[in-house]
């Protein structure tokens, strides 16, 4: 699977879209895009997957670049509760059961 | 739907003493995952079953056992417990659709003296 390499921690003001960067300059054709986010001390909650095209769900957008060498996931209006580590992971869709994490980036939504 | 359930929430043991942590899951996953989180650190797998009678392990198996029961249960084992294994222990369940996403449960914190 390949690795991944996030920014330690970064700041938003509430309200503001919060911008997550991920390089993956090593990803194979078939491996996916994950991100997932750990509240405090909670277990991690899965936010959102792409392969190769950008997506959007009720939590957030996935941008993956046209090479996929890495993506961005974005928070369109954070709040005070998205403060959390969010990590960004890579891995084969089919048969990936090896999710590894890695240190993530501590976000840090600021009123 | 519980999801993803854990027991015990908090655990306290001294050098040597065996305990085993369980998981249960009622979303119908196949695959199953046991993961250590250590303060400030990621998390980083321990062991996982694909499916209901397979285990394999992840990156830091040494001084655990899993066994998966059944489809809705999988349970971690630790023989003699050492202080490098004061942690906080993760079970998760896998999506058996294409995008394997991973669902948590809310961890066990485990102290050992």
């Amino acid at each position: 699977d390949a690795k991944t390499t996030q920014p330690p921690s970064m700041d938003c003001a509430e309200g503001r879209a919060a911008n997550l960067p991920c390089n993956h300059s090593t990803i194979s054709g078939n491996e996916y895009v994950y991100w997932y986010r750990q509240i405090h001390s909670q277990g991690p909650q899965y936010i959102i997957h792409g392969l190769k095209n950008n997506e959007t769900n009720e939590m957030a957008s996935l941008i993956i670049t046209e090479d996929r060498k890495s993506s961005t996931l974005i928070l369109p209006h954070a709040t005070l509760r998205d403060t959390a580590v969010y990590y960004c992971i890579v891995r084969v869709g089919t048969g990936g059961f090896k999710t590894i994490f890695g240190a993530g980036t501590r976000l840090f939504v600021k009123a | 739907n519980a999801g993803v359930t854990q027991t015990p929430k908090f655990q306290v043991l001294k050098t040597g003493q065996s305990m085993t942590l369980q998981c249960a899951q009622d979303m119908n996953h196949n695959s199953m995952y046991w993961y250590r989180q250590d303060p400030g650190m990621g998390l980083r797998l321990i062991y996982y079953s694909a499916s209901e009678g397979t285990t394999d392990k992840g990156e830091v198996p040494n001084g655990y056992n899993v066994s998966r029961l059944n489809k809705r249960e999988f349970s971690l084992r630790l023989e003699s417990a050492a202080p490098s294994q004061t942690s906080v222990y993760f079970c998760a369940s896998g999506s058996d659709r294409v995008s394997y996403e991973q669902y948590f449960g809310p961890g066990t914190r485990l102290t050992v003296t």
